[in-house]
């Protein structure tokens, strides 16, 4: 049980570059989500989904899009890398349990992405 | 307890001493609030959660105390060991009550502890 994972763990990109960040969870949770972690700040969500097939948008969405093909998956684009998205990614996931609207989010180990 | 701001708060303690952080949460209506430890270069692990019904929960270690009158949250940490040095995140439930809330959380920006041996 590998819990949730995140691919690649570093990458450096060019102004304008575009790449896809990759989340996986074995744990057949419903809900998942993409945060982003700035210095000397808390996670900022910026995009979540509730199940298959389904996105929606967090705190910070714009310059990202996610798509969720697969229950398991949960992947997050960038079209054209600016320097602002400098950061580090977390993607994490949870349950759903009937009668309690939220439980904890189980997160991945994070990748550093740094745009130049 | 956290603030905005580029600085985290800092706590120092000794080995073996009690740790107290403290969190303000924002919004009166949140019924869920949960805190997680994150060390250096690895993803936030859950510690403790509690729901709004509750003022204390104790878990091996850790309590977490709920005071919803002046929305306050804290997490003590009992016997302080240097490998609990991290930051700490106490969260909220974003969306309380509704039912579209998904489990979205908002963060505090985080406490760094430093426990010296």
């Amino acid at each position: 049980n590998a819990g949730v994972t995140q691919t690649p763990k570093f990458r450096v990109l060019k102004t304008g570059q575009s790449m896809t960040l990759l989340c996986a969870q074995d744990m057949n949770h419903e809900y998942m989500y993409w945060y982003r972690q700035d210095p000397g700040m808390g996670l900022r969500l910026i995009h979540y989904s509730v199940g298959e097939g389904t996105t929606a948008k967090g705190e910070v969405p714009d310059g990202y899009n996610v798509s969720r093909l697969k229950k398991q998956n949960f992947l997050l684009g960038l079209e054209s890398a600016a320097p602002s998205q400098t950061s580090v990614y977390f993607c994490a996931s949870s349950y759903f349990q009937t009668g309690l609207l939220v439980n904890e989010q189980f997160f991945g180990p994070g990748t550093r992405l740094t745009v130049l | 307890g956290e603030s905005v701001g580029l600085h985290l708060p800092t706590l120092s303690v000794q080995e073996g001493d009690n740790s107290i952080i403290n969190c303000a949460y924002s919004n009166s209506a949140s019924d869920y609030f949960i805190w997680y430890k994150q060390e250096s270069g690895k993803g936030p692990q859950f510690i403790i959660d509690i729901r709004s019904n509750m003022d204390k929960r104790q878990g091996q270690r850790v309590t977490v105390l709920l005071n919803k009158t002046v929305k306050h949250l804290s997490l003590q940490i009992a016997a302080t060991q240097p490998g609990d040095s991290a930051v700490y995140f106490c969260a909220e439930n974003n969306e309380p009550g509704g039912g579209t809330s998904y489990g979205k959380l908002t963060f505090g920006q985080g406490t760094i502890l430093t426990v010296h041996p």
